[in-house]
Parts: C-alpha cells; structure tokens; sequence
C-alpha cells in the first residue's frame, strides 16, 4: 500500500458546476478524514468518517457539499454548483484504529479551480 | 478567531544552526499538539507530537516544547539541513472529548540557507 490516494489531482471547472472527487486511504485504516486548505491558510477541517459513518461535520461543509463512504473503504466528496470560493486544495487523510493520537496520513490532495 | 496562532510566516536560517518555529493556542481544551511538514505539491506530513500531560519531546534532531501555562509550543530543529526547507503547520486537537478534528495554524516557510 503506497499510502493515502486522491483523485484528480487537479480540477478546473466553470462556476456552477459540480464536482466530485475521490479518496482512497491506507487500507487498515478506518478513519478518514477531508480538509480544505486555501493559499496561506493551515488545512481547515470539513468532516471526519469512522469506517462508514459520518461522525464529525464542521459548519464550513455548506449544504452544497456532501461527503460519503458508503462501504467504509474509499470516499468521495462532491461539491455542488461551484462557487469561485471554493478553490482550494482539497486534502485527505486516513489513521487507522485503536490509535490515541491523531496523527494521520495525508494524501497529496486535490488541487480545485473555479473559473 | 484563530485558535492556533503562528504568528512568523516566514524564518531563514543557515545550515547546521538551531531552527525554532513557535505556535501559541488559546483554546484552553486542547490537549494534544503536532507539528507537520509540507512540501509544495504534497500533503502535510506528520512530523512529531506532545501530549498535554508532557512538556517536551524528542526525535532525532526535532524536539517540541509544551509550555501549557503560556498556552505557547515550538518546534527546535537541530542542526538544520537544506532539506529541513518546508512549510511548517503545528496544529492541535482535544482527542480527550472524542474529537480527532485538528485545528492547523497557519504555517512557517522555514528557508535553510545552505
């Protein structure tokens, strides 16, 4: 296993449209993670699955944004009628079970432009 | 309201001399604190850790201090080395109510200067 995968790694797309994209973390882990990080910011979090529940949602995750795992394994966020302000680098990560600290792995992120 | 603050954007530093990136928090509940790494087109990189409970630790050439009193950490980096050249994000959680949410800072571009 080579670590935590996204997919794309870049996305242009127009205002208004939507866009989905993909995370498949380290395989034993069954905790995965979405951030969004902007141009000179820190990562900020959107929402945290344990296996294939949805357990943390942070009031950023607008209702145009929807996050799933629905076999507990790889997960998808979609977001809905783009907005300009949603450019941003998109990052996963994954930790896996029955580990106190929150060290995670990161995956390489996808990079989001709305144009 | 920022409730991880590192306030240096910014911090040169020649090779084989000390480097130390702080972070001060506000919010009293955090009781578990990282430092990451990234480098430009990849994901942050989890660097080292400290538990509330403790005022310091160590790896290798990293050690973190934990001045909970202060609500103050850094990062010493010793001997820096040109490839130590990242952006650093220290970031906190509260692992003690369940939550594995972090909250990032907004990052230090250590440059060292060969």
């Amino acid at each position: 296993d080579t670590g935590v995968s996204q997919d794309p790694r870049h996305k242009i797309t127009k205002r208004g449209q939507n866009v989905t994209f993909r995370c498949d973390p380290i395989s034993e882990h069954n905790r995965l993670y979405w951030y969004r990080q902007t141009l000179g910011q820190g990562p900020e979090f959107l929402t945290y699955f344990q296996n294939e529940a949805q357990l943390e949602k942070s009031r950023l995750l607008s209702d145009r944004f929807s996050a799933e795992r629905p076999k507990g394994s790889f997960s998808t966020l979609e977001i809905q009628r783009t907005e300009q302000g949603d450019s941003a680098m998109y990052l996963c990560a994954s930790s896996p079970p029955r580990v106190p600290s929150p060290s995670y792995t990161f995956g390489s992120g996808t990079r989001l432009t709305v144009v | 309201d920022q409730q991880v603050k590192q306030n240096s954007p910014s911090l040169s530093v020649q090779e084989g001399r000390i480097s130390i990136l702080n972070c001060d928090y506000t919010n009293s509940m955090f009781d578990y604190f990282l430092w990451y790494k990234k480098y430009p087109a990849e994901g942050p990189t989890f660097l080292i850790s400290i538990s509330s409970i403790k005022d310091k630790n160590e790896d290798g050439r990293f050690t973190v201090f934990l001045n909970k009193s202060a609500k103050h950490l850094s990062l010493h980096i010793v001997p820096s080395q040109p490839g130590d050249s990242a952006v650093y994000f220290c970031a906190a959680s509260y692992i003690g109510a369940g939550s594995y949410q972090l909250t990032f800072g907004k990052g230090t571009k250590l440059s060292v200067i060969p």
